[in-house]
């Protein structure tokens, strides 16, 4: 079974500029999360999809993250501007369908690493 | 809120040594708890999974038990490999809510050596 697959693995950018990141979930996912994690901390969820539909997405700074996931499959995570304290590694998960707690495992893909000078 | 708080790293032991990585939360209602293991360059991975009290999960020879008495998940290994360096990481998913989203602790960098 192919995991959770994201690109482009490594982005370099100056402070301003625009980027954005794909994510392509375990086939028959209908959940999928994108994670932000800085250096030296746990990840932290940034949004929330189910199917494509938004379930969470307290954490995402509106006024320069967005993300989609328009047929329910792939999802793009897109920051512009981006600031230097946006350098992180982004991961995209997925999982067959949060609402099934106890069954629930999330599967993350190897991660987008970003970096802003 | 729910949060998790993981011993402070990095933890650094010799091959064979006996591990334990503290692992302490916080959360209203009945949250499973998961232990995931990062490797240089990797993204993460799930390592073991408790769904209620005391359940033990267990993987690659690592063992953790759901404790709510202490509202712990300590994560143990009796003998540890140069391989099992890495970074290891305490979650849980919030029961009581329907949005099954993880939440992490910091991070333990474990650290083996020969």
């Amino acid at each position: 079974e192919a995991g959770v697959a994201q690109s482009p693995r490594y982005k370099i950018i100056e402070k301003r500029q625009s980027v954005a990141f794909w994510c392509n979930p375990i086939s028959g996912h209908a959940t999928l999360y994108w994670y932000q994690q800085i250096l030296g901390q746990g990840p932290k969820l940034l949004i929330q999809f189910q199917n494509n539909g938004v379930v969470d997405d307290s954490q995402l700074p509106k006024d320069r993250f967005s993300a989609e996931r328009l047929k329910g499959v792939d999802s793009t995570l897109k920051i512009q501007p981006a600031k230097l304290e946006d350098s992180a590694v982004y991961l995209c998960a997925s999982s067959a369908d949060s609402r099934l707690l106890s069954g629930n495992t999330i599967y993350f893909g190897e991660g987008s690493w970003l970096t802003v000078v | 809120g729910n949060s998790v708080t993981q011993m402070e790293g990095p933890v650094t032991l010799s091959e064979e040594a006996f591990l334990t990585i503290n692992c302490t939360y916080t959360a209203t209602g009945y949250p499973s708890l998961f232990w995931y293991v990062q490797y240089p360059g990797e993204g993460l991975q799930l390592l073991l999974k408790a769904t209620k009290a005391d359940d033990k999960g267990s993987n690659k020879g690592f063992e953790a038990t759901y404790r709510k008495e202490t509202t712990s998940f300590h994560l143990e290994k009796g003998s540890v490999q140069v391989s099992d360096s890495a970074v290891y990481f305490c979650a849980l998913s919030d029961g009581s809510s329907n949005t099954g989203k993880l939440i992490f602790g910091q991070g333990t960098t474990l650290q083996v050596k020969p």
